[in-house]
């Protein structure tokens, strides 16, 4: 299959800076890319839908202008929490998925702490 | 939306079959999914069935459909201490959407 890396798999920041975690589709291109938050022994809630080169769609309730999603390219999003807060500390994972694959593929996710 | 719903922990004996039940939502949905996921790691796709299909085999995996019930089951044969983890299924809900259920964890004792 596939292969997504996601960058950086840990990550701790003091409250109020903004981290930034990378999405990359590595041998594919990848049309569609999700984003989704995980608390612990919970499931994934989607967070975001992004197309490349368009806005993304964000699921209801989770605020934009905190988690900024870019998707420039056809094998890179990014999201981007801003002011991060203690509350903000969770797993994200990220999805691709392309035309040409029925499924998506996740990366491996990134492990957000806020001090 | 409707939650996707799991049962939350499963046990067995290594070398005895696991039975993994999902019931989904949308009767629409023209896939569903099962995912594993190993403790602080991302998910890994084991297999999915379309919504025309009413059972799948894929080696030590099963996947049954019941689609009049909106039910759906990952059975794992000859169950290995590799395979605790938690598995997911998941159903597409409108175009390339994923939701996901809330995950059974199963747990393999020697």
């Amino acid at each position: 299959g596939a292969v997504v890396s996601q960058h950086p798999s840990r990550v701790i920041c003091k409250s109020g800076t903004s981290v930034k975690i990378e999405c990359r589709s590595l041998d594919f291109q990848a049309t569609t890319m999700f984003w989704y938050r995980q608390f612990p022994k919970q499931s994934l809630m989607l967070m975001a839908t992004s197309n490349e080169g368009s806005k993304a769609t964000y699921e209801q309730g989770v605020e934009k202008d905190k988690f900024l999603i870019n998707h420039a390219s056809l094998t890179l999003s990014t999201l981007t929490v801003t002011s991060a807060h203690p509350e903000d500390s969770s797993f994200y994972i990220c999805s691709a998925r392309s035309t040409v694959y029925t499924e998506a593929f996740f990366g491996q996710g990134t492990r957000l702490t806020v001090v | 939306g409707e939650d996707v719903e799991q049962s939350l922990f499963l046990s067995v004996r290594e070398g005895d079959s696991s039975v993994i039940n999902c019931t989904y939502t949308d009767s629409s949905s023209t896939y569903l999914y099962w995912y594993k996921q190993e403790p602080g790691a991302g998910l890994q796709l084991l297999t999915y069935i379309f919504s025309n299909m009413d059972m799948k085999q894929d080696q030590r995996l099963t996947v049954l459909l019941n689609k009049k019930d909106k039910h759906l089951s990952l059975r794992i044969a000859d169950t290995q201490t590799g395979d605790s983890a938690i598995y997911f299924c998941a159903e597409n809900r409108g175009f390339q959407k994923l939701v996901f259920g809330t995950g059974t964890r199963l747990l393999v004792s020697p």
